[in-house]
C-alpha cells in the first residue's frame, strides 16, 4: 500500500518570504499523480497544485511550485511571496494512475505566515 | 452551480444512535469518497463507490455503513458500532472520464457525540 508522509506537522514564514513544505512517498508504481491541498480554518479542501509522474517538468501555479524528485520519491510544495491568505493546513496526497482509486493523503502540515 | 453538497454542515449524535450524512453532487462524477478528518491524522478513507450501486471499503470502515442508489448521492451512516465517531467528514467527487485527475471535495460536517 502507497504511503505518504509529512514530516513537519507545523511550519512558519515571514510575509513576502519563501517556505518549501517536504512531502516523501512510498509507492511501487511507476505511474501516479500527486498533488498538494490546502485547508483553510473553512475546512474547505483546496486543490493548490498537480503533478503527473510521467512529466520530467516540475508543476508551476502562480506563486506555487514543486520540486518533484521521482526516484527519491519526493514531492516539497514552494510558496514564494508568502501571504497572509497562504495560512492553512498543507496536505501532500498521492493517488495511482491506473484505476478508480481513492487519494491518500500525508497528516499534513500547518503553515503559519507572520506579518 | 455545480458542485458538492453536504448536510448538514453541523450534526449532533447521542450515545447509541445511529445518524445520516448527506452527500450529493451534480458534477456527473462517477466516483464518490467518504474521508474522515481527525487533528493530527490527515483524512483517512472510509468508504467509496466506482459508480452505482457498487462501494468498497476504504481503511477505516468499522461501523460506518454507505448506499449509492443513485449517481448524484453518497450517503454516510455513522452506526452506534462507531465507538469514537466525533471527527470532520468530508465527501469527495471524481469523474472517471478524460481529465478526470483530480479530486473535489465538499465543504464538510462536524458530528459531536454528546
Amino acid at each position: 500500500a502507497q504511503t505518504v508522509t509529512q514530516s513537519q506537522p507545523e511550519m512558519s514564514v515571514q510575509e513576502a518570504e519563501t517556505v518549501t513544505l517536504s512531502c516523501t512517498y512510498d509507492t511501487s508504481e511507476s505511474d501516479y499523480y500527486l498533488f498538494w491541498y490546502k485547508q483553510p480554518p473553512s475546512r474547505q479542501m483546496i486543490l493548490v497544485i498537480r503533478q503527473e509522474a510521467y512529466k520530467q517538468q516540475n508543476a508551476t501555479e502562480n506563486r506555487f511550485s514543486v520540486n518533484f524528485q521521482k526516484a527519491a520519491k519526493s514531492f516539497s510544495l514552494k510558496i514564494s511571496d508568502s501571504q497572509l491568505g497562504d495560512a492553512a493546513m498543507y496536505f501532500c496526497a498521492y493517488r495511482s494512475y491506473s484505476g478508480n482509486t481513492p487519494l491518500v493523503f500525508g497528516k499534513g502540515t500547518r503553515l503559519s505566515v507572520i506579518a | 452551480d455545480g458542485g458538492i453538497t453536504q448536510s448538514p454542515k453541523y450534526l449532533f449524535r447521542k450515545e447509541g444512535q445511529n445518524v445520516t450524512l448527506s452527500c450529493e453532487q451534480n458534477l456527473n462524477h462517477d466516483a464518490m469518497y467518504w474521508y474522515r478528518q481527525d487533528p493530527g491524522q490527515g483524512l483517512r478513507l472510509i468508504y467509496y463507490s466506482q459508480i452505482v450501486n457498487d462501494f468498497q471499503k476504504g481503511d477505516i470502515a468499522e461501523g460506518y455503513s454507505v448506499s449509492r442508489e443513485k449517481k448524484e448521492s453518497f450517503p454516510l451512516t455513522v452506526t452506534s458500532a462507531q465507538k469514537n465517531p466525533t471527527a470532520f467528514y468530508l465527501c469527495a467527487s471524481r469523474t472517471t472520464g478524460l481529465g478526470g485527475n483530480t479530486i473535489y471535495f465538499g465543504e464538510g460536517s462536524w458530528l459531536t457525540v454528546v
